[in-house]
């Protein structure tokens, strides 16, 4: 079974800092994918960026970026220059392997940018 | 940009009675998935759906949970005699095919019975 764990119930940070979620995770797997979504207070879920376990540079996307450690099976986001709109809670997720690839996820981070 | 739709956003209900909560997917995509998440907790996975049957489905989704994809761009979650425990935010997902990973999510059906 997949197991995803963000210990950070709730973050803050002023603006213009950066900022890094913590995500760990556990699987069985060798092939799986890993993912960051935002969830504004709107209710939306947001993409923001994936990881494949194979690899072998950290994803990066804009002001965000993976800092993907295998061995320690870490996959932490990474907000650089935080800004007033990054307020909202973020979800680590990983993907099964098999052909579904359903989403498995952790519990979140409300992160709080301050001004 | 093409995105995936839900509708309603908001449905009511009172307990015992069916529901159907609706997407439309985007169009190319081949993969599609219903995600719900009670207030204050994590989204989870209830099934997945591709080539017009169930891949898989979580312990969540029993005989109350059925889909269906009636035409060619609606998919559909029906619940049938729901409980108070089934209030919750319900998301459609779609991703494109084998080789790509990004699930696209709609905004949500929040479904509340009372």
């Amino acid at each position: 079974a997949q197991k995803i764990t963000q210990t950070q119930p709730g973050m803050f940070v002023q603006e213009k800092e950066a900022v890094t979620l913590d995500c760990t995770y556990d699987t069985s797997d060798q092939s799986y994918g890993l993912f960051w979504y935002k969830q504004p207070s709107s209710g939306e879920m947001i993409f923001l960026i994936y990881q494949g376990s194979y690899d072998e540079q950290n994803a990066t996307e804009g002001r965000y970026s993976l800092n993907f450690q295998k061995a320690r099976k870490s996959a932490n986001l990474v907000i650089s220059a935080s800004q007033l709109g990054d307020s909202a809670m973020y979800f680590c997720a990983m993907r099964t392997s098999g052909s579904a690839r359903q989403l498995t996820f952790g519990s979140g981070t409300q992160l709080t940018v301050l001004p | 940009e093409p995105e995936v739709t839900q509708t309603p956003s908001h449905q009511v209900t009172q307990m015992g009675q069916e529901v159907i909560l609706r997407c439309v997917p985007i169009s190319n995509h081949l993969y599609f998935y219903w995600y719900r998440q009670i207030l204050g907790q994590k989204v989870e996975f209830l099934v997945s759906f591709y080539n017009n049957e169930i891949s898989e489905k979580s312990e969540i989704f029993d005989d109350q949970f059925s889909v269906e994809r009636p035409d060619g761009s609606n998919f559909t979650l029906k619940i049938r005699s729901t409980k108070l425990e089934d209030s919750a935010m319900y998301f459609c997902a779609s991703r494109e095919d084998p080789s790509y990973n990004e699930q696209f999510f709609g905004p949500g059906t929040r479904l509340t019975v009372l």
